[in-house]
């Protein structure tokens, strides 16, 4: 079946610990994103990647890194950085069109 | 004015009844526009796109009007599986391809 995955489904951060959050897709999409959600807010856009060894900062890039190797893959990094990490992370990809999202990460922070 | 404004709601109703959701945006040359639902601690999912001439799927009715900006969704014979949060969404208005921009969303209860 044809879609994004994204793991864990929930993910425990210690205070100044890095973690990594993992989206595939399959549906061949050349452009994918990362976006935040905290409880009765908007979707915020992190960083997004339109063709592959390429990405872009969004409106929250802060505190964030992500790569993107493959077509398939777009992990993003939760820095030490971010001192405010708890949150709903979505995943989506896209071809010039609607964006289909993943199932989502929500990150907390012991 | 906000990038994609709506209105926060909470929307009520009871079922079968008709219900209209509201959006503006602020970007003249945006290009494209969506509305997805997004059901509790769940991802949005894409419900469906706005064409210029309006469009429907069903029980629901999509129209857009450029002139004022303006996106509307429309839910007849509500069920009460409709509820959810819905979000309007634009396409092109950050002047990237493929960058969207969301509206907050607006929460929708349908009671029996």
């Amino acid at each position: 079946d044809g879609g994004i995955t994204q793991s864990p489904k929930y993910l425990f951060r210690k205070e100044g610990q890095n973690v990594t959050l993992s989206c595939e897709q399959n549906l061949n999409h050349d452009a994918m994103y990362w976006y935040r959600q905290d409880p009765g807010q908007g979707l915020r856009l992190i960083y997004y990647s339109q063709i592959v060894n390429d990405f872009q900062k969004g409106d929250i890039a802060e505190g964030y890194s992500v790569s993107r190797e493959k077509k398939e893959s777009f992990p993003l990094t939760v820095t030490s950085a971010q001192k405010n990490p708890t949150a709903f992370y979505l995943c989506a990809s896209s071809m010039e069109g609607p964006q289909y999202f993943g199932p989502g990460t929500r990150l907390l922070v012991l | 004015r906000k990038e994609v404004e709506q209105d926060p709601g909470p929307f009520n109703v009871p079922e079968g009844a008709t219900v209209a959701f509201n959006c503006t945006y602020s970007n003249s040359a945006s290009q494209s526009f969506f509305w997805y639902r997004q059901d509790c601690r769940k991802e949005p999912k894409l419900l469906m796109s706005v064409y210029s001439s309006g469009n429907e799927d069903g029980r629901f009715t999509a129209q857009l009007n450029r002139a004022s900006q303006y996106i509307s969704l429309l839910i007849r014979d509500s069920k009460l599986s409709d509820s959810a949060t819905y979000l309007c969404v634009v396409h092109g208005s950050g002047g990237s391809n493929y960058k969207l921009t969301f509206g907050k969303g607006t929460l929708l209860t349908v009671n029996p």
